[in-house]
Formats: structure tokens, sequence, C-alpha cells
């Protein structure tokens, strides 16, 4: 399967800053890019996908506007978490594949803790 | 809406035993189904896929799973347990045919006792 990496692993903010998690393939160009949140002992919920060069395609119930995405290269995906709040604080993860119905392969997450 | 239901969010067996996760989907068309293991802390591990062909499909660390479009059901078994299969197992369906999106079951616990 594929290597892929995010970065940072950890990170604690203040309420109101901002928050960059990168998502990285590191062996293949992902054309498309998944990003989730799963909740503590729950399931992972799909926030949006993003293919390469285009606008993220975003859940119902998701902020296009708190929660940016940007895939700007077939290795690269940022998920900014904008003026975060503690209800923000979840395990964010990504995945990546080939193309829109391949194979997802994900990433170790970021743990994103709101204070 | 495609939806997965894991029945059990907490299975032990001891190890060397038999380990069934079971796991039902809804669809009236048979979809693309997955097992994802998820350890401590970390992402999730892709065990095995079910894309149409042989209904019983064969994944990493002697796990497998058998499609019955009867019973609208993916379970996922394993002959004999391993401390080292401890961890968060999730199955999930595609949504379509058409998309990548994924829809996860709850998630099950395994616990493996020495």
């Amino acid at each position: 399967g594929a290597v892929v990496s995010q970065h940072p692993s950890r990170v604690i903010c203040k309420s109101g800053t901002s928050v960059k998690i990168e998502c990285r393939s590191l062996d293949f160009q992902a054309t498309t890019m998944f990003w989730y949140r799963q909740f503590p002992k729950q399931s992972l919920m799909l926030m949006a996908t993003s293919n390469e060069g285009s606008k993220a395609t975003y859940e119902q119930g998701v902020e296009k506007d708190k929660f940016l995405i940007n895939h700007a290269s077939l290795t690269l995906s940022t998920l900014t978490v904008t003026s975060a709040h503690p209800e923000d604080s979840s395990f964010y993860i990504c995945s990546v594949a080939l193309g829109p119905v391949d194979t997802q392969y994900f990433g170790p997450g970021t743990r994103l803790t709101v204070l | 809406a495609q939806s997965v239901t894991q029945l059990g969010s907490h299975v032990s067996v001891s190890e060397g035993a038999l380990v069934l996760l079971r796991c039902n989907y809804s669809s009236s068309v048979p979809p693309y189904l997955f097992w994802y293991v998820q350890y401590p802390n970390q992402g999730l591990q892709l065990l095995l896929k079910y894309t149409s062909a042989a209904t019983l499909v064969k994944g990493i660390n002697g796990f497998e799973a058998e499609f019955k479009k009867s019973e609208t059901s993916f379970h996922l078994t394993k002959p004999s347990a391993h401390m080292s299969d401890a961890a968060e197992y999730f199955c999930a369906v595609s949504e379509g045919r058409n998309t990548g999106k994924l829809i996860f079951g709850q998630g099950t616990t395994l616990q493996v006792k020495p």
C-alpha cells in the first residue's frame, strides 16, 4: 500500500487561532485526497474530498470557511482549521487515492486539542 | 443512502481462538466493501477489500472475509487470534461504484486475552 504522512502528529492550540495540518503522499501521485475526523471511540466521518487543482467538495454540515482545504499538488494536501474552538478538538485523518474511486490509503492522523 | 452496521462494539477472545467480527451493509446493489484496522493513535490500515470478484476475500495478517449478498453481510474472520491483533476494526462500504466516498461502521474493539 501507499505511504502517507501527516504533520504534525499532535498539536495543541489556543481557542481562536488557526492550525494547518499537512498530508503527504510519499510514494505515488494522489489525484484525490480525503479528510476525515474521528471523535474518541467513534468512527470516521468524511469531511471533504479534494482533487488536485480543484476546489474541495465538502460533506453536508462541514463548514468550508472553517475547514480550508488546499490540494495544490499530487503529493500534498493541507487542512487549515480556522478560528479553532474546543469543539474542534478531534483526530483528523487524511487518505490518498490514485483516483476518486480507487482504494484509499490512510495517514497516521493528527490529534488536535484546542484549549 | 448506504449504511454499515457492526454488531458488537467490543469483542473479546482468547489467544488462539477464532475471531469473528460482524458487518452488515444496506444496499440493493453490491457495493465495494472494506475492512480496516486501527491501532492506538494511528491511522487506518487496509486489511482487505471486496470488489465483486471472489466472494471470499483473503487479506493481510491471516484475516479473511466472505461477501454474502443474501445476508448483506461481510463478516471478518481469523482462525487463530494473536495478541497483536488487538485493535479497532472498521468495516466500510463505498457509497457507490462511481465514488470513492466511504461510509464507515461504528467500529469493533478486539481484545485478545492471553
